[in-house]
């Protein structure tokens, strides 16, 4: 099982309200990232980091930011919840590696935004 | 403009049947192809992948087959299982600083 966790698994909160979603990992990864799961499935890349101090926006267009200040932990922020925010965030963690490496994802977060 | 498309959105197999799921890409740099699964309340897990250099890749009863030609790649699962229903991603990334790209999944539903 990977060792990416996320917390909180579930959050309702109400409009305006400023949220974190926190994100670490255990394994020593450099790269992270930030999806979005949409009701429908689809993954959609809203940020990601190749390592400490580096933050880089995704295709998907967000309101949130993120931070990198230790290598584990990659937290999401929400400055003024909408409920446009409603949906399923997923963090995921890999390793430096070549063409391509193993991307782990925590269980998500599901945030509600009334 | 999506890079990686996926079909079908939603499958539904009878158990020991075979279940296909295709995928096609645009950009010839890829070199990284893997398929994620994911259960309902998780997220996703790597499941199987392939690089270019090889057509075909098989790992118990899940198989990719691999086109470069044609720019596509499937994931066949053989006597499908009802704990294989799940949601199917395939996606690809090349070499670089690139995170993955994602198709928009497929729904397996396998059926007794």
């Amino acid at each position: 099982e990977a060792d990416i966790y996320q917390t909180p698994r579930y959050l309702v909160i109400g409009t305006g309200k400023k949220i974190t979603l926190e994100c670490s990992q255990t394994m020593g990864h450099d790269k992270m990232y930030w999806y979005q799961q949409d009701p429908g499935m689809e993954l959609h890349l809203i940020h990601y980091s190749y390592g400490v101090n580096s933050t880089e926006k995704g295709d998907l267009s967000s309101e949130s930011t993120v931070s990198r200040i230790r290598t584990e932990h990659f937290p999401l922020t929400l400055e003024s919840a909408r409920p446009s925010h409603t949906s399923q965030y997923l963090c995921a963690s890999s390793d430096a590696g070549g063409a391509g490496s193993e991307a782990f994802f925590g269980q998500g977060t599901r945030l509600t935004v009334v | 403009q999506q890079q990686v498309k996926q079909s079908p959105q939603s499958l539904i197999v009878q158990k020991g049947g075979i279940s296909i799921i295709n995928c096609a890409y645009e950009n010839t740099a890829f070199d990284y192809f893997p398929w994620y699964q994911q259960f309902p309340g998780k997220g996703p897990a790597l499941l199987i992948a392939i690089r270019p250099d090889v057509s075909e890749k098989k790992e118990g009863r899940f198989t990719i087959s691999f086109n470069k030609s044609a720019k596509q790649f499937s994931l066949h699962i053989m006597d499908s299982q009802p704990g294989d229903s799940a949601t199917y991603f395939c996606a690809a990334s090349y070499s670089g600083n690139t995170p993955l790209v994602f198709g928009k999944g497929t729904r397996l539903s396998v059926i007794a």
